[in-house]
């Protein structure tokens, strides 16, 4: 089965630093693809990057990047120059292609707070 | 313009209730959604609607139904209400397709009393 796993429940960085929120991920599928959304306090869920299983480099969208490291299993998010906007939880999520129902898989979610 | 919306933000009501929450987008999307955000903030799926073709969750008790007029909505009634049914309720939307990220609408918070 399908499984999405965000190890850090919380986490606090100093503003402007870098920030890796890490994910891993199982499936036997080959072709599948890793999601990273964002919840502020406020409450909706913002999409931030996508990567494709077969995508050679990985995603980048404006700080945010995606550390995809497909033997390990890993799709990590990566946060350069942190501002105090970043503080949020952050979820990670997967689509393989046996889901005919576009149906996303979802870690637990990752606190970040951003101390200034 | 607001991609998916949902009504109301705010739902307090009684035990054994009955209730409904509405949910637009006006992406052209083909596919809509809704989930259930516990108090821990996991997020779980209830439902999936493509083309008019309901995938339900099996996990998800008969007091829970969607609703899709057409596909640009998604409703989701919600019979007797219980008290574990308080959480925040997510409708979302994606086009079929690689990447197909999924659009949320902002949330409705049930409170049941």
């Amino acid at each position: 089965a399908q499984k999405i796993t965000q190890t850090q429940p919380g986490m606090f960085v100093q503003e402007k630093e870098a920030v890796t929120l890490d994910c891993t991920y199982d499936t036997s599928d080959q072709s599948y693809g890793l999601f990273w959304y964002k919840q502020p306090s406020s409450g909706e869920m913002i999409f931030l990057i996508y990567q494709g299983s077969y995508d050679e480099q990985n995603a980048t969208e404006g700080r945010y990047s995606l550390n995809f490291q497909k033997a390990r299993k890993s799709a990590n998010l990566v946060i350069s120059a942190s501002q105090l906007g970043d503080s949020a939880m952050y979820f990670c999520a997967m689509r393989d292609s046996m889901d005919s129902n576009y149906q996303l898989i979802w870690g637990a979610g990752t606190k970040l707070i951003i101390k200034p | 313009d607001t991609a998916v919306s949902q009504t109301p933000k705010y739902l307090v009501t009684q035990m054994g209730n009955d209730k409904s929450i509405k949910c637009e987008q006006n992406l052209g999307h083909d596919t809509m959604y809704w989930y259930k955000q516990d108090s821990k903030k996991f997020l779980k799926i209830m439902f999936s609607y493509n083309n008019k073709e309901l995938i339900i969750n099996e996990t998800v008790p008969n007091r829970f139904s969607p609703k899709s007029p057409d596909k640009a909505h998604l409703n989701l009634h919600i019979n007797s209400l219980e008290l574990g049914d308080s959480a925040v309720y997510f409708c979302a939307s994606s086009q079929g397709g690689t990447p197909y990220e999924q659009y949320f609408g902002p949330g409705t918070r049930l409170t049941v009393t």
